[in-house]
């Protein structure tokens, strides 16, 4: 089953840039979605299709896929950045979804 | 305007059955693929299995294939997904979400979340 790694946290100052990376073999022969999950409540998609956004997402996010890795970027972080990230793709070879382990972003 | 509603939260003993359910309104619940996702406590998203109401077509992960049960009764706008026999370690929180297209079957919307709990 096809696996995706992710940094289980990773820490920025506000302001600055933040990257999480999504790891998986030839991860970018496919497409990833990225979900933000804040605590007690629902995900929301934030990147779709490697680098889309969804309407009501801010331009300060955004995505890249290349090779084995994915990469969501958020710029000019803010405090109400600070949540759980997750990426996942659809395996066509087993015909079901994965999600990444997830990512606690922290605003420091 | 796209709303996933799901039933309200559950505390069964180990062995009971149990069905869980979530409404889609404000889109074509036939023409779109809906799906199940578990977070067990303090833990990441699971990508449990999916849906087309249109046809009844299911895709289940490894991990929970023969597990659980994903149906929908396209006749009242609603999947569902069942236990023939909960056990402690399915005490979780469920979300059900709607896929955007058959392509990247990417989850647009989301449900607000079912927490089932399993504890004798």
């Amino acid at each position: 089953s096809y696996v995706l790694t992710q940094p289980p946290s990773v820490s920025v100052a506000p302001g600055k840039t933040a990257r999480i990376t999504c790891g998986g073999n030839n991860i970018g022969s496919k497409s990833v979605h990225w979900y933000q999950q804040k605590p007690g409540q629902a995900p929301v998609l934030v990147i779709y299709y490697d680098s889309d956004r969804p309407s009501g997402i801010p331009e300060r996010f955004s995505g890249s896929n290349s090779g084995n890795t994915a990469t969501l970027t958020i710029s000019r972080v803010e405090a109400g950045d600070e949540a759980d990230y997750y990426c996942q793709v659809w395996d066509s070879s087993s015909d079901h979804g994965v999600f990444g382990g997830g990512t606690k972003l922290t605003v420091l | 305007e796209v709303q996933l509603v799901q039933s309200g939260a559950e505390v069964k003993k180990p062995g009971e059955s149990l069905k869980i359910s979530c409404k889609g309104s404000g889109y074509s619940f036939t023409s779109y693929w809906i799906g199940w996702v578990r977070q067990m406590p303090g833990k990441g998203l699971e990508w449990m299995g999916i849906i087309y109401p249109g046809d009844s077509d299911t895709r289940y992960s490894p991990s929970f294939q023969g597990q659980v049960t994903i149906s929908a009764d396209k006749s009242i706008s609603t999947a569902y997904l069942q236990w023939s026999s909960l056990k402690a370690s399915d005490t979780a929180m469920y979300y059900c979400a709607k896929i955007y297209d058959s392509s990247g079957y990417v989850f647009d919307y989301w449900g607000q979340g079912t927490l089932v709990t399993v504890s004798s």
